[in-house]
């Protein structure tokens, strides 16, 4: 079955520090992968997807960015975070046309 | 453009009480998939149903029983005889194809719902 992980749980970072989320996924080849962001008591925000192994799609300029280092590994980053990055961050997978499965997801709390 | 709405920003019901969600859609591809999914305190999304756009039948998963109806461009969702552990906001989601294999999700803004003992 698949499985997919995020990490870590809970971030708290100072503002203008650097910004890591590493999602995986197992038990699937070949997933289309996505960011969303969701801040507090809004809706989800899609970040970044992506199709292929270094292939990225950004749906909202802002100051992060997204790699796709290896076909079930799917990163998000930021060289300086805001305030405004805080929020819940959660990666999913899909297949094709079906449903978009989710990950435990990250809540970051940027001070 | 695609657009979920969920005017219903809270509800509250007592256990168990039937309580419905509302969706509403909008769209201009002929082929889609609408879905419902259920976010606990936890945070995690929890995937509950999707839905064809050629299939209007109507869906019934224990207390869980879907409406959907493309005259009106509605999903809703109705929770029969409502526990405590219903508890969640519930979002309602419809795809869009954004080329090169990959469907994107619009979300609506999400219902909580909060499920009184």
């Amino acid at each position: 079955s698949q499985t997919i992980h995020q990490w870590p749980a809970t971030l708290v970072q100072p503002v203008g520090s650097p910004l890591s989320l590493e999602c995986t996924v197992e038990g699937t080849s070949n997933p289309n992968l996505y960011w969303y962001r969701q801040a507090a008591g809004r809706g989800l925000q899609l970040l970044f997807y992506s199709v292929g192994i270094g292939q990225i799609s950004s749906e909202v300029p802002q100051n992060l960015s997204a790699s796709r280092p290896q076909d079930r590994q799917f990163i998000l980053s930021s060289k300086k975070l805001l305030l405004s990055d805080s929020g819940f961050y959660l990666c999913a997978w899909s297949v094709s046309g079906t449903p978009q499965f989710f990950g435990p997801g990250t809540r970051l709390t940027v001070l | 453009a695609q657009k979920v709405t969920q005017a219903q920003t809270e509800i509250s019901v007592v256990e168990k009480e039937d309580v419905t969600l509302d969706c509403v859609y909008e769209t201009r591809d002929t082929t889609y998939y609408l879905f419902w999914y259920k976010q606990p305190p936890s945070g995690e999304l929890v995937f509950l149903i999707r839905r064809n756009s050629f299939d209007e039948q109507n869906e019934i998963s224990g207390r869980y029983s879907w409406n959907f109806q493309k005259s009106t461009s509605s999903f809703n969702f109705t929770i029969t005889a409502s526990q405590v552990v219903d508890s969640a906001v519930y979002f309602c989601a419809l795809t869009s194809y954004s080329g090169a294999g990959s469907y994107q999700l619009t979300f609506g803004k999400g219902t909580k719902l909060s499920v009184i003992p």
